[in-house]
């Protein structure tokens, strides 16, 4: 079955330490992007990517960095200069960037111990 | 004023009911429209475009008020596994993904 997969679930991150959520889909898809929801809140981009070996900030980037070496896979690492980290992290991927509808992965919750 | 914005309800209704909910956006120039579902700690799930002429998908029928700017979701006969949040997403015309914004939400819960 063809879709985004994102693990792990559930992730605890000490201080001062960078944790790395994974991001991964099989649908082809060009553009793949990072989002960051806090509660009773919407969706707010944190970095995204259109081709492979390219990827530019969205509105929250500070504390976050991402790589795109492969059409797949677009992880997301969280760094120890993101203060406030704890939130619902969520990956999607469209076919383009140009009036496409995304696809979800079923998201990944991160909490400071 | 907010790009995208969404009445955060939340909506409680009875099942059978008819609901509606609207969404403003602030670019006269966007181009794309579509409602999403989220169900609590789930991620967010395609629920329909929005076409210029309207569009409807069993009990479930978008709008789109260009000289008013918003969109708008009618769910008819409600069930109870409608209750979620429904986001409403906006593509505006700068060819870059920056040009996708989320709305907030609104909540629905449908009472038995």
């Amino acid at each position: 079955d063809g879709g985004i997969t994102q693990s792990p679930k559930y992730l605890f991150r000490k201080e001062g330490q960078n944790v790395t959520l994974s991001c991964e889909q099989n649908l082809n898809h060009d553009a793949m992007y990072w989002y960051r929801q806090d509660p009773g809140q919407g969706l707010r981009l944190i970095y995204y990517s259109q081709i492979v070996n390219d990827f530019q900030k969205g509105d929250i980037a500070e504390g976050y960095s991402v790589s795109r070496e492969k059409k797949e896979s677009f992880p997301l690492t969280v760094t120890s200069a993101q203060k406030n980290p704890t939130a619902f992290y969520l990956c999607a991927s469209s076919i383009s960037t140009i009036n496409q509808p995304q696809h979800f992965g079923d998201g990944t919750r991160l909490s400071i111990l | 004023r907010k790009e995208v914005e969404q009445d955060p309800g939340p909506f409680n209704v009875p099942e059978g009911a008819t609901v509606a909910f609207n969404c403003t956006y602030s670019n006269s120039a966007s181009q794309s429209f579509f409602w999403y579902r989220q169900d609590c700690r789930k991620e967010p799930k395609l629920l329909m475009s929005v076409y210029s002429s309207g569009n409807e998908d069993g009990r479930f029928t978008a709008q789109l008020n260009r000289a008013s700017q918003y969109i708008s979701l009618l769910i008819r006969d409600s069930k109870l596994s409608d209750s979620a949040t429904y986001l409403c997403v906006v593509i505006q015309p700068s060819g870059s993904a920056r040009q996708l914004t989320f709305g907030s939400g609104t909540q629905l819960t449908v009472l038995p």
